[in-house]
């Protein structure tokens, strides 16, 4: 099973809106509504943000927002801002009752 | 508060074994799978296998079939993973994490809720 393909990085202002994507197959992605998005800020364990596509779990801000098209899932961060800056990782289920990661996006807050 | 706390860091030999636990707090133990997922220094996630505590079914990545063993002990809420036939690239941070998978009122939810807080295994000789 290969890794979900991310972007290595992206970056933005205070206040600016940037957006991950998250590539995979019709074995994963495409498949299911199982795609989940974690951040991680250096140091620390991963944090569940996005789950399904697009709920948010409680407590994290309706800035981030998720969606999905075809074999390709997307986090949006709106109104971005320093504590946002952080290592973000797609999920999803697989057809083989496996998971696998994305390859991770650094978040850069200009 | 739902709390999965984790063994502390290993320093193995090549060759040797590892066992790391978790110890799940602040829910039904049994009522939800656990997961391992491992993180190289500076790499991505790595999805490893589940555990269902309540049955004690379990399911391997392809890539560690054979050297890799999840198990629990129901009377502590407490899940293991051992991973033997250890080579210096299995120097990772192990994190075991928490997964509803199939409820019968509400289907499938395969998502990470809680994560442990990490287990550093370094295998040098």
């Amino acid at each position: 099973q290969s890794a979900l393909t991310q972007p290595p990085s992206v970056s933005g202002s205070p206040g600016q809106s940037v957006t991950i994507s998250c590539t995979g197959t019709s074995s994963d992605v495409g498949s299911y509504n199982r795609v989940s998005w974690y951040q991680q800020p250096p140091g620390t364990a991963p944090k569940l943000m996005i789950y399904e596509v697009s709920n948010r779990p409680s407590g994290v801000p309706d800035r981030f927002s998720g969606s999905k098209s075809g074999n390709t899932a997307s986090l949006t961060i709106s109104g971005l801002q320093a504590e946002d800056e952080a290592d973000y990782y797609c999920s999803s289920y697989t057809s083989s009752s496996t998971y696998v990661f994305g390859t991770g996006t650094k978040v850069t807050v200009l | 508060q739902v709390q999965l706390v984790q063994s502390g860091a290993e320093v193995k030999k090549p060759g040797a074994s590892v066992k790391v636990s978790c110890k799940a707090s602040g829910y039904t133990f049994t009522s939800y799978d656990i997961n391992w997922v491992r993180q190289a220094t500076g790499q991505g996630l790595e999805w490893m296998g589940w555990m269902n505590p309540n049955s004690g079914n379990t399911g391997y990545a392809q890539k560690f079939q054979g050297r890799v063993t999840m198990t629990r002990n129901t009377s502590i809420s407490t899940a293991y993973m051992e991973l033997s036939s250890l080579r210096s690239e299995d120097t990772a941070v192990y994190y075991c994490a928490r997964v509803k998978g199939y409820d019968i009122l509400t289907g499938y939810h395969n998502y990470f809720d809680y994560w442990g807080q990490g287990t550093l295994v370094t295998v040098s000789s």
